[in-house]
């Protein structure tokens, strides 16, 4: 079983701010590192797909970057709205020679509150 | 609309009652996974299967099965609820390869009393 860890647990935000939270990850056979958003009530929604060491990937005010050799992906979120409130989550692939079939092994996730 | 449709919502389920769980896509994905979600402990795999006919375990598949007929159901099957069992059910589908992001069904929250 991969060990996925995000930090922090949860955050507070004022709207307006910018905020960023980590996703590590095993750097040993990497193939892909995945970022959910999870809204109270719904279910999660892919937001980003990464698999090159340096990509950074970008939709709206959210981005994010990978770095596989030392295992991290940030998330950033640039002028922080309320509807951004939710629950973040990152994700890897168990990888198995070089191929995945895409089982994801999550992290527990970062609780994003955005308060008006 | 394309996705994931699970049934049902919810329900409440006596101990050692047998429940089956449906998840049906219509995208023709071939990968379809079970997930379970706990307070603090995150989404954690139960079931996968990578194509038709074929099925695997994931982290926590004890006291649950699976099947997968065809590429698009993949129910799963609680022989005996025990409370434990008690948490939300997602079922998720991607076309088979881990550089394409999940997509989710809207979950069953199971309660086993």
């Amino acid at each position: 079983i991969l060990n996925v860890e995000q930090s922090p647990q949860s955050l507070h935000v004022q709207e307006g701010d910018s905020t960023n939270f980590t996703c590590s990850f095993p750097s040993s056979n990497f193939y892909a590192l995945h970022w959910y958003r999870w809204e109270t009530a719904k279910s999660p929604e892919a937001l980003f797909v990464m698999t090159l060491n340096g990509d950074e990937k970008k939709k709206g005010r959210i981005s994010a970057t990978l770095n596989t050799k030392e295992g991290y992906s940030y998330l950033y979120i640039k002028g922080s709205q309320p509807e951004d409130s939710a629950t973040y989550l990152c994700a890897t692939p168990q990888n198995a020679g070089g191929t995945s079939y895409g089982k994801l092994t999550f992290g527990q996730g970062t609780i994003l509150t955005v308060h008006p | 609309i394309a996705g994931i449709t699970q049934a049902p919502t919810s329900q409440i389920l006596a101990a050692g009652r047998r429940m089956t769980l449906r998840c049906t896509q219509d995208m023709r994905h071939n990968a379809m996974y079970w997930y379970r979600q706990d307070l603090g402990l995150g989404l954690r795999l139960i079931h996968y299967s990578n194509t038709a006919g074929t099925t695997g375990k994931g982290e926590v598949p004890d006291g649950y099965s699976v099947s997968r007929a065809n590429t698009d159901d993949f129910p799963l099957t609680l022989a005996s609820a025990v409370p434990s069992q008690t948490s939300v059910y997602f079922c998720a589908s991607n076309p088979g390869t881990g550089s394409v992001g999940y997509t989710f069904g809207s979950g069953t929250r199971l309660t086993v009393v």
